[in-house]
C-alpha cells in the first residue's frame, strides 16, 4: 500500500485481474479524497473522488472504499488492462477556511502483466 | 478547449540563473497551483493563488516567486535557480470553492535541470 513520505510501492498484477492500491491518509479532518493516475511523462489526471460522509462510490471500472476509523481509502480498479499501468496518487483534501488544498501521498505504481 | 497547459517542456540551467514558468488554464478556473515533484515523493505545493491578483505560500515555497496577473496565467519564478531546484514542475486549477470538491486538473509538467 502507500502512504505519505514512503518509497513508492509496486503493485503487479495480470491482465483481466483485478486491482487494489491503497493509501493511508493523516488527517481526520479532510473532507474530500481523489485518486489520480498518472502516466510517465504527463500529468496527473483524475480518476475518482469521494466525500468524507461517503464509504464507497463506484465509477467505470473502479470504485473507491473509504474507512475513516483507520484512515484507509483504497482504488480497486475491475478487469485490469495494460492501459492502466501507471502511477496512481491518493490526495487528501483540508479546508483550511480560506482555501481547500490537497496533501498528495507518494503514489503506487500499477504494472499490468499480459 | 486547452485545459492547462505549460511552457517550456524541458529546460536546463546553470546555477544562479532565472527563469520563468507560464501556466495558462482556459477553464476559467479561480484557483491556481504550482507543484513540483521528486523521485519517491508526492506532489509537493509550492504556490498557489485564489484569485486573479492574489498568490499565497505552500508547502515549499523558498527560492520561488509567482504572479497571478491575469485569472488565466500563473507565473513562477526562480531568481537564482540552485540544483536542489532540479525537479518537475506541474501546475493545476481548480474551479474550487473551499468546502465543495477540489478535482484539480494539471498541465503536462516541465522538467528543470539544474546544473
Amino acid at each position: 500500500g502507500e502512504s505519505v513520505g514512503l518509497h513508492l510501492p509496486t503493485l503487479s498484477v495480470q491482465e483481466g485481474d483485478n486491482s487494489i492500491i491503497n493509501c493511508a491518509y493523516s488527517n481526520s479532518a479532510s473532507d474530500y479524497f481523489i485518486w489520480y493516475k498518472q502516466e510517465s511523462g504527463k500529468g496527473p489526471q483524475f480518476i475518482i473522488d469521494i466525500r468524507s460522509n461517503m464509504d464507497k462510490r463506484q465509477g467505470q471500472r473502479v470504485t473507491v472504499l473509504l474507512n475513516k476509523t483507520v484512515k484507509h481509502l483504497s482504488l480497486q480498479i475491475a478487469a485490469t488492462q495494460p492501459g492502466d499501468s501507471a502511477v496512481y496518487f491518493c490526495a487528501e483534501n483540508i479546508n483550511t477556511g480560506t482555501a481547500s488544498k490537497l496533501t498528495f501521498g507518494t503514489g503506487t505504481r500499477l504494472q499490468v502483466t499480459l | 478547449n486547452a485545459g492547462v497547459t505549460q511552457t517550456p517542456k524541458f529546460r536546463v540551467l546553470k546555477t544562479g540563473q532565472s527563469m520563468t514558468l507560464l501556466c495558462a488554464q482556459d477553464m476559467n478556473h479561480e484557483y491556481m497551483y504550482w507543484y513540483r515533484q521528486d523521485p519517491g515523493m508526492g506532489l509537493r505545493l509550492i504556490h498557489y493563488s485564489v484569485g486573479e491578483g492574489t498568490t499565497a505560500k505552500g508547502e515549499v515555497p523558498d527560492g520561488y516567486n509567482v504572479s497571478r496577473l491575469k485569472k488565466q496565467n500563473f507565473l513562477l519564478g526562480l531568481e537564482s535557480a540552485a540544483p536542489s531546484q532540479t525537479s518537475v514542475y506541474f501546475c493545476a486549477s481548480s474551479r474550487n470553492l473551499a468546502g465543495l470538491h477540489n478535482e484539480q486538473f494539471f498541465g503536462p509538467g516541465t522538467r528543470l535541470t539544474v546544473l
